[in-house]
């Protein structure tokens, strides 16, 4: 099983919906990310979370709003959502430690006609 | 604040050749970290390698290897004998010490390795 899991892999929805993007991990790490890809752009960090009760914006956060349901669990939503934020969607991990890599999900393609 | 540079949008070699992805820096803080990480066609993100502010040791695995010279804020990723299999994109990213651990990408190099 992956340690780092998103659901869905794929979604395809109309402007003006609302959507959620799930994020569960088994790695037991404090800290959670949410990450959005764009052809020729890289990825841009949305929000963070350090733990359960802290909450942090990122580069582009504008549109999208989280949750941290539990240390396993980093949710991202989208409340009306717009053409642009057609991107492919990255939740990492990370544990505490100053050098060590962020374990990222497989992604989630979103697709907003 | 922090800034990567990958200047090579896409690069295509044939099998066998070497090929070397270049990544350049910027940041203010003394201790920070690099890395590497690789996006074949199926999309997720494996991590490669990280290195620290303080270790410009050069690395090698296997057919991989990694330059590091803080002198230039470069951090360039050697693939030696290059292989059909190393096609994806590549990205190379910077955390500062003190940015809670925000990794900064850079805007990826496609690398397509012909047969």
């Amino acid at each position: 099983d992956a340690d780092v899991t998103q659901t869905p892999r794929n979604r395809i929805t109309k402007t003006g919906k609302r959507i959620m993007l799930e994020c569960s991990q088994t790695k037991g790490h404090d800290r959670m990310y949410w990450y959005r890809q764009d052809p020729g752009l890289g990825l841009r960090l949305i929000y963070y979370s350090f733990d359960v009760k802290d909450i942090n914006k990122g580069e582009i956060s504008d549109g999208y709003s989280v949750s941290r349901q539990a240390q396993a669990k980093f949710s991202l939503s989208l409340e009306s959502a717009i053409p642009n934020q057609t991107a492919l969607y990255f939740c990492a991990t990370s544990d505490t430690s100053a050098n060590q890599p962020q374990h990222f999900g497989d992604g989630t393609r979103l697709s907003i006609l | 604040a922090q800034k990567v540079t990958q200047a090579q949008t896409e690069i295509s070699v044939v099998e066998k050749e070497d090929v070397t992805l270049d990544c350049v820096y910027e940041t203010r803080d003394t201790t920070y970290y690099l890395f590497w990480y690789k996006q074949p066609p199926s999309g997720e993100l494996v991590f490669l390698i990280r290195r620290n502010s303080f270790d410009e040791q050069n690395e090698i695995s296997g057919r991989y290897s990694w330059n590091f010279q803080k002198s230039t804020s470069s951090f360039n990723f050697t693939i030696t004998a290059s292989q059909v299999v190393d096609s994806a994109v590549y990205f190379c990213a910077l955390s500062e010490a003190g940015s809670a651990r925000q990794l900064t990408f850079g805007s990826g190099t496609q690398l397509t390795v012909l047969p």
